[in-house]
C-alpha cells in the first residue's frame, strides 16, 4: 500500500481561528514532507522530518507549526493565518531523508481558504 | 545547485497524437529525475524517475522518458494520447548537497490538455 491520507480535504477558517492539518502513511517510512502549492505552481517545501524529528524548516512563518506525534503521523497546526496562505497543503513520505533516489509519495492534499 | 526548467507550460495534443513534454536539466553531478502527474484537486503521483540504470525509463500509464546526457534533458513522451492524460506535469531533480541531500526542486509545470 502506498498511499498517504490527508485529512480534512476542505478547511475553511477565519484569520483568528485555530486548525489543525493531518497526514497519515502507513508505509514504514522515516521521511515525512509538508509542502505548499498555490494554483498553477509547483509544489514548494515547507518542513521535512526526519525520524520523528524536524530537519529542514524552510523559513516558515510560526503562524504554521509542524508536528509528528509518531513514525506515522505528521500535523501542520495552523493559527492567525492570512488570506495569501490560502492553498493546497500536501503532506508526502519516503523511505528515509537523504537518499536522492527515493520516491516521495504524496497525499491528495487539504484545500485551505483562509477568509 | 541543481534546477529543472520546463519548456512550455500548456502543450495540447488531440487524442491519439504523440504526447512530448520537455525537461531540461542542471546539474553539476549525476541527476536523479522525476517525472510527477497532478489530475485536478489531487496530489502528485509518480510517473517515472530516472537514477542512472537506464537511459531509457518506463512508468505508468504508457509514459516513458529518455535521459540524453548530452543534451541535458529528460523528456517525457507518451505515442497516443487519452483524455485521461489531461493533467499537469512536473519534471523535478533530486538535491545532491550534504544538508539537504534527496530534497526535490521542481519545475514550473506544464498543463497538457487532450482534445477530443
Amino acid at each position: 500500500d502506498t498511499e498517504v491520507t490527508q485529512t480534512p480535504k476542505h478547511l475553511v477558517m477565519g484569520m483568528t481561528n485555530k486548525k489543525s492539518l493531518k497526514c497519515e502513511q502507513h508505509m514504514g517510512h522515516r521521511a515525512m514532507y509538508w509542502y505548499k502549492q498555490k494554483a498553477k505552481k509547483p509544489p514548494e517545501l515547507m518542513f521535512v522530518y526526519s525520524y520523528e524529528k524536524l530537519s529542514i524548516n524552510e523559513s516558515v512563518p510560526s503562524r504554521f507549526s509542524p508536528e509528528c506525534p509518531n513514525s506515522s503521523l505528521l500535523n501542520l497546526h495552523l493559527h492567525a493565518l492570512q488570506p495569501e496562505d490560502s492553498a493546497l497543503y500536501l503532506c508526502a513520505s519516503s523511505q528515509e531523508v537523504g537518499v536522492r533516489t527515493d520516491t516521495q509519495y504524496f497525499g491528495p492534499g487539504t484545500r485551505l481558504t483562509v477568509l | 545547485a541543481q534546477s529543472v526548467t520546463q519548456l512550455g507550460s500548456h502543450v495540447s495534443v488531440s487524442e491519439g497524437a504523440l504526447v512530448l513534454l520537455r525537461c531540461n536539466y542542471s546539474s553539476s553531478v549525476p541527476p536523479y529525475l522525476f517525472w510527477y502527474v497532478q489530475y485536478p484537486n489531487q496530489g502528485l503521483q509518480l510517473l517515472l524517475k530516472y537514477t542512472s540504470a537506464a537511459t531509457l525509463v518506463k512508468g505508468i500509464n504508457g509514459f516513458e522518458a529518455e535521459f540524453k546526457k548530452s543534451e541535458t534533458s529528460f523528456h517525457l513522451t507518451k505515442p497516443s494520447a487519452h483524455m485521461s492524460d489531461a493533467a499537469e506535469y512536473f519534471c523535478a531533480v533530486s538535491d545532491d548537497r550534504g544538508s539537504t541531500l534527496g530534497r526535490l526542486y521542481f519545475g514550473r509545470g506544464t498543463q497538457l490538455t487532450v482534445w477530443p
